[in-house]
């Protein structure tokens, strides 16, 4: 079965601290990819940051990074130097490259950050 | 880059009446479109798949015969929602993957959503 854990429904997190959300997933697919978007009040889905199933390295984009362990299946995102307009909810995201590019979503951790 | 419009973003309307929301991507072409549906305070659901110059793929349970996706060209894809009732009210948002396949091309941007009441 395909499928990704988000154990953290809700966080709080002070400003300018570094804040790590959790994402865990199960597919039996060797190739895939895992993402993290962000959906702030407003609705849109933002992309953050994306990470394939064989890449080596880390995935990286300014403040964010994804700390993939892949034999334990996890795919966390870190936040460094988290921002007030960082408050929103966060999902992470799967696509099992069998799929037919089909993304299944995590349900979500909704980040709050304390002036 | 990788921007997608969506229009309108609201929409009020009579019970009865059918409603078409358009999807766009702006800057790349979209061989690949997604419809999807999200309830407040819960992830997204997966309606249908739309590919350029093909019927649309739908999910386990959603009726194509209600929720009719049209996707006429690399950069739209249509879905227009047919004899709206109370409980089609939802926020509906699309995504569009670029060509190519596996990879960081298998990202989905999503466009900014459509919130959906129906009286």
């Amino acid at each position: 079965a395909q499928k990704i854990t988000q154990t953290q429904p809700g966080m709080f997190v002070q400003e300018k601290e570094a804040v790590t959300l959790d994402c865990t997933y199960d597919t039996s697919d060797q190739s895939y990819g895992l993402f993290w978007y962000k959906q702030p009040s407003s609705g849109e889905m933002i992309f953050l940051i994306y990470q394939g199933s064989y890449d080596e390295q880390n995935a990286t984009e300014g403040r964010y990074s994804l700390n993939f362990q892949k034999a334990r299946k996890s795919a966390n995102l870190v936040i460094s130097a988290s921002q007030l307009g960082d408050s929103a909810m966060y999902f992470c995201a799967m696509t099992p490259y069998s799929s037919a590019s089909k993304i299944i979503f995590g349900s979500g951790t909704r980040l709050s950050i304390r002036p | 880059g990788a921007v997608v419009s969506q229009h309108p973003s609201w929409v009020i309307c009579k019970s009865g009446t059918s409603v078409k929301i358009e999807c766009r991507s702006l800057d790349f072409q979209a061989t690949t479109m997604f419809w999807y549906r999200q309830f407040p305070k819960q992830s997204l659901m997966l309606m249908a798949t739309s590919n350029e110059g093909s019927k649309a793929t739908y999910e386990q349970g959603v009726e194509k015969d209600k929720f009719l996706i049209n996707h006429a060209s690399l950069t739209l894809s249509t879905l227009t929602v047919t004899s709206a009732h109370p409980e089609d009210s939802s926020f509906y948002i699309c995504s569009a993957r670029a060509s190519g396949t596996g990879g960081s091309q298998e990202t989905q941007y999503f466009g900014p959503g459509t919130r959906l009441l129906v009286l």
